[in-house]
């Protein structure tokens, strides 16, 4: 069964503690993306990567880090620099150069900051 | 700078009517544009994707237009259904391939009332 996992669901953090998402997919899919969407807000773009071992910034890369040491994987990791960081994560991924040009996103996970 | 925006921010119609979402954007030079459906605290499934040659694209009871001149796409959904109920968001794509991104409007939250 094909697909993009995210966990935790839910995630809760302390000020001032970093914290990592995981991504997962096993569409063998080249690109994989992560978005911040916000209350009434669209998504707005992290980071991305194209190919393993390779990442670029996106609008709102401060305060976060990723990695992409497998191409299965594509963890995020929210920084105690974020300044707000209660939000909810999506990662999605593409298949580079398919004929399907659409981004298959997971199903999130809600931080939280106490 | 690319900018997308949705009106309504919510609507709410009685089961049975045909409805329209709106879609703006500010930048003609898009490659694609997607529209996308979200339910509450899920990720985002495509509905329909236009290219930037096309102008119109059908799934179902789903009719996606798209007026690149005029910076404008709709969605229209005929014969509403309470399943339907979600927030719709449009994206569109600019540059293409693997260099390209996504731009989010803030969504349209539907609610179809039996």
């Amino acid at each position: 069964d094909g697909g993009i996992t995210q966990s935790p669901k839910y995630l809760f953090r302390k000020e001032g503690q970093n914290v990592t998402l995981s991504c997962e997919q096993n569409l063998n899919h080249d690109a994989m993306y992560w978005y911040r969407q916000d209350p009434g807000q669209g998504l707005r773009l992290i980071y991305y990567s194209q190919i393993v071992n390779d990442f670029q910034k996106g609008d709102i890369a401060e305060g976060y880090s990723v990695s992409r040491e497998k191409k299965e994987s594509f963890p995020l990791t929210v920084t105690s620099a974020q300044k707000n960081p209660t939000a909810f994560y999506l990662c999605a991924s593409r298949l580079a150069g398919g004929s399907t040009d659409t981004q298959y996103f997971g199903p999130g996970t809600r931080l939280t900051v106490l | 700078k690319q900018e997308v925006t949705q009106i309504p921010a919510a609507l709410s119609v009685p089961e049975g009517e045909n409805l329209v979402l709106n879609c703006s954007f500010t930048d003609s030079a898009i490659y694609n544009l997607q529209w996308f459906r979200q339910d509450p605290g899920k990720g985002l499934t495509s509905l329909l994707l236009i290219q930037s040659s096309q102008r119109e694209q059908t799934s179902g009871r789903l009719n996606a237009s798209l007026d690149k001149s005029s910076g404008r796409s709709t969605l229209y959904i005929a014969a509403s259904q309470p399943g339907d109920s979600a927030t719709y968001l449009c994206a569109v794509k600019i540059g293409s391939g693997n260099t390209g991104k996504l731009i989010f409007g803030q969504g349209t939250t539907l609610q179809v009332k039996p």
